[in-house]
Formats: structure tokens, sequence, C-alpha cells
């Protein structure tokens, strides 16, 4: 199994600074037929399903705010809030699914400072 | 309006079955695949199974691997997943998702509101 690892475990940002939270596989989700990275973001807020915001490693979902952003190949990759604004409190997972099981990251807490 | 309502959730005891039930609408149902997700109470989240959209593939995790089972019927556009032997381990939220793509190898662009399976005694 791909195991995702995620850094760090929580994360304080002031309002309007930037936050950057990594995710890390244990092999490569880059498919070399078709160069695209099976791998999302997703954003799940207190009481609520997860959200995608982020896939194929950097293609933002239809209405998310352009402050999300992602980037990365292979193993290593990166969400960015860009400027965080209160509504961005929330957890945030990684996910492969390049094989099964489709594995998550064990997810990132998000506070404002 | 892509909508996900799943249903089914319950107690029930360690070795015993639940089946629970996603109505999916607003999208052409057979052409996408599904997939299940989990949440422990308080825990992150737990990748369950796939289903393509002809039912032609499906995937579990190891440890719902011989117990579970996913299928779907897309005359009635609904998503089902058969849970066998119960154990503690499985109490958790289940989500229904609808994967971005026709095949298993996509993500899950809407999630259900979840549906609560407790297993104890």
């Amino acid at each position: 199994d791909i195991v995702m690892a995620q850094s760090p475990d929580s994360l304080t940002v002031s309002l309007g600074e930037r936050a950057t939270i990594n995710c890390k596989s244990s092999q490569s989700v880059l498919y070399s037929s078709n160069n695209k990275n099976y791998f999302a973001w997703y954003q799940q807020k207190p009481g609520q399903p997860p959200k995608v915001l982020i896939y194929w490693a950097s293609t933002r979902e239809s209405g998310v705010p352009d402050r999300f952003s992602g980037s990365g190949s292979g193993t290593d990759f990166t969400l960015t809030i860009s400027s965080l604004q209160a509504e961005d409190v929330a957890v945030y997972y990684c996910q492969q699914y390049y094989s099964t099981p489709y594995t998550f990251g064990q997810g990132t807490k998000l506070e404002i400072k | 309006e892509v909508q996900l309502l799943e249903s089914g959730g319950g107690l029930v005891q360690p070795g015993g079955s639940l089946r629970l039930s996603c109505a999916a609408s607003g999208f052409t149902f057979s052409i996408y695949a599904m997939s299940w997700v989990r949440q422990a109470p308080g825990k992150g989240l737990e990748w369950v199974s796939v289903i393509g959209g002809s039912s032609d593939s499906t995937y579990y995790a190891d440890s719902v691997k011989g117990r579970f089972t996913i299928s779907r019927d897309n005359s009635k556009n609904t998503l089902y997943l058969q849970m066998n032997s119960l154990r503690a381990e499985d109490t958790a939220l289940y989500y229904c998702t609808k994967c971005e793509g026709g095949s298993c190898y996509s993500p899950s662009d809407y999630w259900g509101q979840g549906t609560l399976v407790t297993v104890s005694s």
C-alpha cells in the first residue's frame, strides 16, 4: 500500500498570511503514460463531509477560491493557501488514487492564530 | 445539482450485517465510478471501496476485503455496500462519493452527508 504522510499535523497561521501543507507518498503517484499525478487535496470543516479542492495535483476544482493552489509531482506535494481567511479553518487531507487502496494522509488541522 | 443520500446505518452487534444504500441524483449515474469512504469518530478518512460505472471493476481496502461487497443498480441510480461479519473497528460514518471520472482511478468530487454505523454489543 502507498503510505501518505502529511506535515505538519497541525498549523496555526494569522489571517492574511500564507499556509503551507505538505504531503509525501511512499512511492510515486505519477503515471508516466499520461504524465498525470493521481493525487488530490480535500478540505473538511467541522460537522461537514470532505470537499475536493485540488485534483491531478494542481487542478483546482470549480468554485474553489484561487487562494488555494496545489503543486508537486511524483512523491512530494504541497497545498498552499496564499492568504488565510477565517473560513479556511478545517482539516486538510491528501489522497492518492494511483493504486488501490486509495490511501489518505492523516490530516492537517489548520487554525487561526 | 448533484445529490448523494446515504441510508441504512444503525446499531448492530459484532458479527452482524448491514446494507448501506446511496441514492444519487443530478448526474448520469451509470457513467461514473462510485466509492465508499469511512471516518471513525474523531479520526481521519479511510477509503473503503470503489466500483466502476458499469460494475466492471471493484476494489476494496484490505481491512474489509472478504466481508464487504460494493454494488450498484444503474436502473435505480443507487450504490450499495453490503457489510457482513461486522467488527467494533467498523464503527464509523460512511460516506458515499461520486468519482470525477468513469474510471475507478479518479478523485471523489462529490460526497454525501454520511450514514453512521455503530458496531457494539
